[in-house]
């Protein structure tokens, strides 16, 4: 189930579930989105990104569900395994605008074997 | 993407004392960033660093605290300065995607404890 930690939200789920890891953005002039995920001891890794012109793009397991009505943004990872137990980020900026992305609060995701 | 390093990885100070953590990129570009983690939270801003202009500081940020040095296209230090418990946190160092790429990568963070 999914839990509001001290610092991160948390998400465990059990290997071989689909994960689904939410996001909400704040600047509705946002029109580029970036997933990260951190593993421990390591700096974020880019996973996906999707641009405003889409609502849905695919990727290796994973899925990026953009719905800019209610500002919404989710990760969809299938089939999750002990390798996806990370912390999750979300950014959001305007393409072509500032360089700098805002980065939302983080999730982490726990896959118990 | 980029390929970037960082040294040193982790690191143990005692208050009072500075630091310089360095950034090493394996292509050149224009932009580099210095971000903190701080445990448990999102990564902040810290400033931006342009080859051949001083580096532009976010708010709650100052060149006194955290020099940047960033004499070319490939390699940029930042220096946490006189350091105390509260700057015990994980900084990241970031580059900007290529041409129109408006992603940006980071290294692995540099771990630093102030005790």
């Amino acid at each position: 189930g999914e839990s509001v930690g001290l610092h991160l939200p948390t998400l465990s789920v059990q290997e071989g579930d689909n994960s689904i890891i939410n996001c909400a953005y704040s600047n509705s002039a946002s029109d580029y989105f970036i997933w990260y995920k951190q593993e421990s001891g390591k700096g974020p890794q880019f996973i996906i990104d999707i641009r405003s012109n889409m609502d849905k793009r695919q990727g290796q397991r994973v899925t990026v569900l953009l719905n800019k009505t209610v500002k919404h943004l989710s990760l969809q990872i299938a089939a999750t395994q002990p390798g996806d137990s990370a912390v999750y980020f979300c950014a959001e900026k305007v393409w072509g605008g500032s360089y700098i992305p805002t980065f939302g609060r983080g999730t982490s995701l726990i896959v118990h074997p | 993407s980029a390929v970037i390093s960082q040294k040193p990885s982790r690191d143990i100070c005692q208050r009072g004392t500075s630091l310089t953590i360095q950034c090493q990129v394996d292509s050149q570009v224009t932009m580099m960033f210095w971000y903190r983690q701080q445990p448990g939270q999102s990564l902040t801003l810290i400033a931006t660093a342009n080859q051949g202009s001083e580096a532009t500081y976010e708010s709650g940020f100052v060149i006194d605290k955290f020099p940047i040095s960033r004499p070319n296209l490939t390699f940029s230090t930042l220096t946490v300065s006189n350091m105390s418990p509260e700057d015990s946190s994980i900084y990241l160092c970031s580059v900007k995607g290529q041409g129109r790429q408006e992603t940006q990568y980071f290294g692995p963070g540099t771990r630093l404890l102030v005790l």
